[in-house]
């Protein structure tokens, strides 16, 4: 069975702060996908990136970064200098198992709260 | 592009109720899922559906019931609502294909069971 644990139930920062949401996952797939979403105040789930089990490059988008390493199985998504807007529920997400890659497990989520 | 929709946004219903919650996409994507979202318990599997006329069940489909008639909605019935099943229900789609594995979530709908 899959499994995605974000350890991290609340995370408070200061603005400016630099933040790290870490992500553990389980799988005995060879071929998965991970994913970040972001679930502001007002409810909806954005997308952030997608990485597939081969690929295990950084990423760098303007102030997020994300670092996947399949040897710890952890998919970590970093802030970088973090802002109010910031502020928000992130779920790490896996795709595969019984399903194929038409549904996700997500992980419980990491609630970070950001101020000024 | 309206891509996932949902309605209601916001639904009260008595125990013992039925309704349908209603999904539809515009992108002609053939994998969509519902899932609940409770407080401290991330976001759940309930159905999905591979395609028209195929679904399966997720993690918590007990109370629940969905058919997939057409590529674009996939509606989701609860028979009998109970107080347990308040929470807050997502329609999600993805294209199925290699490197469409996104799956693309709906703004949700909101229901408490009295």
């Amino acid at each position: 069975a899959q499994k995605v644990t974000q350890a991290q139930t609340e995370i408070s920062v200061v603005e400016k702060e630099d933040v790290t949401l870490d992500c553990v996952y389980e799988t005995r797939d060879t071929t998965y996908y991970l994913f970040w979403y972001k679930q502001p105040p007002s409810g909806e789930l954005v997308f952030l990136i997608r990485r597939n089990s081969f690929d295990e490059q950084n990423e760098i988008s303007g102030r997020y970064s994300w670092n996947f390493q399949k040897s710890t199985s952890s998919f970590n998504f970093t802030i970088t200098a973090s802002q109010v807007v910031d502020s928000a529920v992130y779920f790490c997400a896996l795709s595969g198992g019984n399903s194929g890659y038409s549904t996700l497990t997500f992980g419980k989520g990491t609630m970070l709260l950001v101020s000024p | 592009n309206a891509g996932v929709t949902q309605t209601p946004k916001f639904q009260v219903l008595k125990t013992g109720q039925s309704m349908t919650l209603q999904c539809a996409q515009d992108m002609n994507h053939e994998y969509m899922s519902w899932y609940r979202q409770d407080p401290g318990m991330g976001l759940r599997l309930i159905h999905y559906s591979v395609g028209a006329g195929i679904t399966d069940q997720g993690e918590v489909p007990n109370g629940y019931n969905v058919s997939r008639s057409t590529t674009e909605d996939f509606p989701l019935r609860l028979l009998s609502a109970a107080p347990s099943q308040t929470s807050v229900y997502f329609c999600a789609s993805s294209g199925g294909g290699m490197g469409q594995e996104t799956q693309y979530f709906g703004p949700g709908t909101r229901l408490l069971v009295l």
